[in-house]
């Protein structure tokens, strides 16, 4: 069974810059979340995607946005970058919408200068 | 809205020493409760879970009891490693449609030999 991954493992931007980073969720899960994670913080919700559609989101503005895809693999876009969007992403996973147990992947560093 | 509160750190310990981490929190209705742990340079690995009132979650020896009256969800070891030296996080999933998790600050743990 694959865990979690995502991609790229760090990321270097600067601001104003826009984004894209890469979940695939584990085998047979149909639900990702996104985490943003700031240094020396607990991660904070960003959106969660169910059936290639937004299922409900956190306190971030619509220049974060996402996609799912039929393979349940989803993407996080950040457009118009700023310094503040430094953090790790996380991503987890789960097997369905409902479902509190979550799996995270090893995250992606973004560094935005 | 709901919040975890995590006590402040960060905590020292010599190894075999008893740990205890608190956490309380702010939900409404009947939240699950987790504790997540992340070590250097890696994402957030499930560490215990309780789902409702009075379940006790255990895993490689760290114990965590839901207390609804005083909504904690404290962390316990008996004797913890030098292995254990990494950061730990409380967090709730509510009961809403998306299942997302709340996160506290999160606390370092250094255990020295």
């Amino acid at each position: 069974e694959t865990g979690v991954t995502q991609s790229p493992t760090h990321l270097i931007k600067t601001r104003g810059q826009q984004v894209t980073l890469r979940c695939s969720s584990q085998s047979g899960h149909n639900t990702v979340s996104w985490y943003q994670q700031a240094l020396g913080q607990g991660p904070q919700f960003i959106f969660q995607y169910y059936r290639e559609e937004e299922n409900g989101r956190g306190n971030f503005p619509p220049r974060f946005s996402g996609l799912q895809f039929p393979n349940y693999s989803s993407e996080l876009n950040v457009n118009a970058l700023e310094l503040d969007d430094s953090a790790l992403y996380l991503c987890a996973s789960s097997p369905g919408p409902g479902t509190s147990l979550q799996f995270f992947g090893p995250g992606t560093r973004l560094t935005v200068l | 809205g709901d919040s975890v509160t995590q006590m402040e750190g960060p905590v020292t310990l010599s190894e075999e020493a008893f740990l205890t981490i608190n956490c309380t929190y702010t939900a409404t209705g009947y939240p699950s409760l987790f504790w997540y742990v992340q070590y250097p340079g890696e994402g957030l690995q499930l560490l215990l879970k309780a789902t409702k009132a009075d379940d006790k979650g255990s895993n490689k020896g760290f114990e965590a009891t839901y207390r609804k009256e005083t909504t904690s969800f404290h962390l316990e070891k008996g004797s913890v490693q030098v292995s254990d030296s990494a950061v730990y996080f409380c967090a709730l999933s509510g009961d809403g449609a998306n299942s997302k998790l709340t996160f506290g600050k999160g606390i370092t743990l250094s255990v020295r030999p």
